[in-house]
This record gives structure tokens, C-alpha cells and sequence, in this order.
């Protein structure tokens, strides 16, 4: 079945440090790949997509290439700042191809922490 | 655009009681939501698709007369948490998707359950 896989935390930075959050996944057809964001008590924010090869997601600073001959979408970003302290999930659609159900796989969730 | 409004954000009630959650979409029609669990520093779990005007989808080992939803709108998906017991203690998020194929879900900002 459909899988997504996360590189585990939590990870701990230096604010205007290099991010690299890695994800990969495993998906029959051509799903579309995502990044969401929670911060503490609060729900999920979409961050980017991608929703075929070569798609590069970017929001705020953060991008995400989806390259479909390694199975991957991780997740980049230049110079992190305290505020980007969160989880970050990626996760992936079925929503492509002959499946239309829409429901997302999540990775397990990466917590970053951004020190000042 | 594209807000998710979820109510309430906390409940805290006895053992015995049912409770209901709402989901809105504010600002676009949903025809599918999604109601999640998420267990603490855990990723999301599907618990079912809920769609207008039909029954709503469950996942495999939930059980669906403990957890009940209803999609009488394309704005409003509610949960009821039926005889709720401490092991319902959870945070519980929903995500509302606008019609078409590649449309991201919109998450909201989850309730935080606790049943004493």
C-alpha cells in the first residue's frame, strides 16, 4: 500500500541555519505530494504541493521537489528562523489516477526546533 | 480562503457522556471532509471520509456507531463521540477538501478531548 516516510526528530537548529527535512514515499500511480505544518495545539497548514514529477512546491521560504525516480519530496529552506519551529508532516494523495478517494498518508511527523 | 473552522477547540467532560465536534468550511463548499485522531507527538490517523449527503466512509478498526458523523451540508460535517470513555482522550482534527481532483485539504484547528 501507500506509504510515506519521514526522517525522525526532532531536529535542532541554529536560527539562519540550512534546513533539509527528508521524506520519501511509496505509491502506486501518480499521487500528489504535500508538506504540512503544525505548530503547538493547533491543527494542520498546508505549506506546499506538488502534484506531479519535477513539480517543485515553494512557500515562505520552503521548497519541495518532487522527484519520482528517487521517491522523494524533502523538504529545504535556506535560512530557518525560530518561528518556523513546528512538525512538519509530508504526505501524499491518492487523489491521481484511477483512485479518487482524496484521503491523505501522512509521514509521522518531523518536530523542528529552532534556536535562537 | 479556503478557512476551516472547528468547534469546540477543548472539552473536558465525565465518562458516560456523548460529545459533537463541528466542521465548517467558511468560505467554500466541501463535498468530502475528513475527521482524523491524532495521539500525542503522533502522526494523523484516518478515522473516516465524510461526504454530503451520504454515509460516511470508515477506516478499517474504527468503530462507527462509537464514532458518528454526519454531512448534512457541503459547509458542516459534525463527529459525535458516542458514550465517550478515557480512551477517547485525543486530539481530533478535520479537513475539508473544495470538489475536484489535486485540491488540497484545508485542516482545522483540532478539538483537544479529555473525558475524565
Amino acid at each position: 500500500g501507500n506509504s510515506v516516510t519521514q526522517m525522525e526528530g526532532p531536529v535542532t537548529l541554529s536560527e539562519e541555519a540550512f534546513l533539509t527535512i527528508n521524506c520519501t514515499y511509496t505509491a502506486t500511480g501518480y499521487p500528489s505530494l504535500f508538506w504540512y505544518v503544525q505548530y503547538p495545539g493547533e491543527g494542520l497548514q498546508l505549506l506546499l504541493k506538488a502534484t506531479k514529477a519535477d513539480d517543485k512546491g515553494s512557500n515562505k521560504g520552503f521548497e519541495a521537489t518532487y522527484r519520482k525516480e528517487t521517491t522523494s519530496f524533502h523538504l529545504e529552506k535556506g535560512s530557518v528562523q525560530v518561528s518556523d519551529s513546528a512538525v512538519y508532516f509530508c504526505a501524499l494523495s491518492d487523489a491521481s489516477g484511477s483512485s479518487n478517494t482524496g484521503k491523505l498518508i501522512f509521514g509521522q511527523g518531523t518536530t523542528l526546533q529552532v534556536k535562537p | 480562503g479556503a478557512v476551516v473552522s472547528q468547534h469546540p477547540s477543548r472539552v473536558i467532560c465525565k465518562s458516560g457522556t456523548s460529545v459533537k465536534i463541528e466542521c465548517r468550511s467558511l468560505d467554500f463548499q466541501a463535498t468530502t471532509m475528513f475527521w482524523y485522531r491524532q495521539f500525542p507527538k503522533q502522526s494523523l490517523m484516518l478515522m473516516a471520509t465524510s461526504n454530503e449527503g451520504s454515509k460516511a466512509t470508515y477506516e478499517q478498526g474504527v468503530e462507527k456507531d462509537k464514532f458518528l458523523i454526519n454531512h448534512a451540508s457541503l459547509t458542516l460535517s459534525t463527529l459525535t463521540v458516542t458514550s465517550a470513555h478515557p480512551e477517547d482522550s485525543s486530539f481530533y482534527i478535520c479537513s475539508a477538501k473544495r470538489t475536484g481532483e489535486d485540491q488540497p485539504q484545508h485542516f482545522g484547528d483540532g478539538t483537544r478531548l479529555s473525558i475524565l
